[in-house]
């Protein structure tokens, strides 16, 4: 069973451009979250997608969106980056699968994004 | 609005010794579920421990233990016996509804001294 994987570690971006960050959910999960940790700080919900759909939005704006595919990955695209996007991103999968509740939320490695 | 306070930036203990988290939360619901998170430098965020809400009985994983007072809304973790693998950040979490989105606390560092 592998755990959930997240693409690329690192990112290097400047003001403006548009980013999208990849999660590989674990092994039978179809639930998909996503975070961001700003340095210092304890990570902030951006939005979840189940089953493909949409299932909760966090306070971010508009630029932030998402996509989750039938294998139940998930892509976060940010566009016009701004300074305060530099960041951990974390994803987070959950779902039934063999012994496991559908409650907890497993996370991937993350991906350090700094926008200059 | 649902919160969650960890008022201990930064602990310290002494390997092989007892240390104990805080955690308070605030929420209106009474079903939901609690957990510690561990994330140490490679940043990767580790679960520790869960518990129902709606379970009395503390929960307990290895040399990691919890105290839950429902009506304090309160949710410690103790560490028993500890290591120097166990120096990480601590995030208590909790979630209101089956799945839901985690609400975060601040985080407390723990560091423990060989």
């Amino acid at each position: 069973e592998t755990g959930v994987t997240q693409s690329p570690t690192h990112l290097i971006k400047t003001r403006g451009q548009q980013v999208t960050l990849r999660c590989s959910s674990q092994s039978g999960h179809n639930t998909v979250s996503w975070y961001q940790q700003a340095l210092g700080q304890g990570p902030q919900f951006i939005f979840q997608y189940y089953r493909e759909e949409e299932n909760g939005r966090g306070n971010f704006p508009p630029r932030f969106s998402g996509l989750q595919f039938p294998n139940y990955s998930s892509e976060l695209n940010v566009n016009a980056l701004e300074l305060d996007d530099s960041a951990l991103y974390l994803c987070a999968s959950s779902g039934k699968t063999s012994g496991l509740s559908t409650d907890t939320q497993y996370f991937g490695p993350g991906t350090r994004l700094t926008v200059l | 609005a649902q919160t969650v306070t960890q008022s201990q930036p930064e602990m310290s203990v002494q390997e092989a010794e007892t240390v104990t988290l805080s955690c308070t939360y605030d929420t209106s619901e009474s079903d939901y579920y609690l957990f510690w998170y561990k994330q140490p430098p490679s940043r990767q965020m580790i679960l520790v421990i869960r518990q129902e809400a709606y379970k009395q009985q503390n929960a307990t994983e290895n040399r990691f233990s919890v105290n839950f007072q429902k009506a304090a809304k309160s949710f410690s973790l103790k560490i028993s016996d500890s290591q120097l693998g166990d120096a990480a950040m601590y995030f208590c979490a909790f979630h209101y509804n089956q799945g839901g989105k985690l609400i975060f606390g601040q985080g407390t560092e723990l560091s423990v001294k060989p």
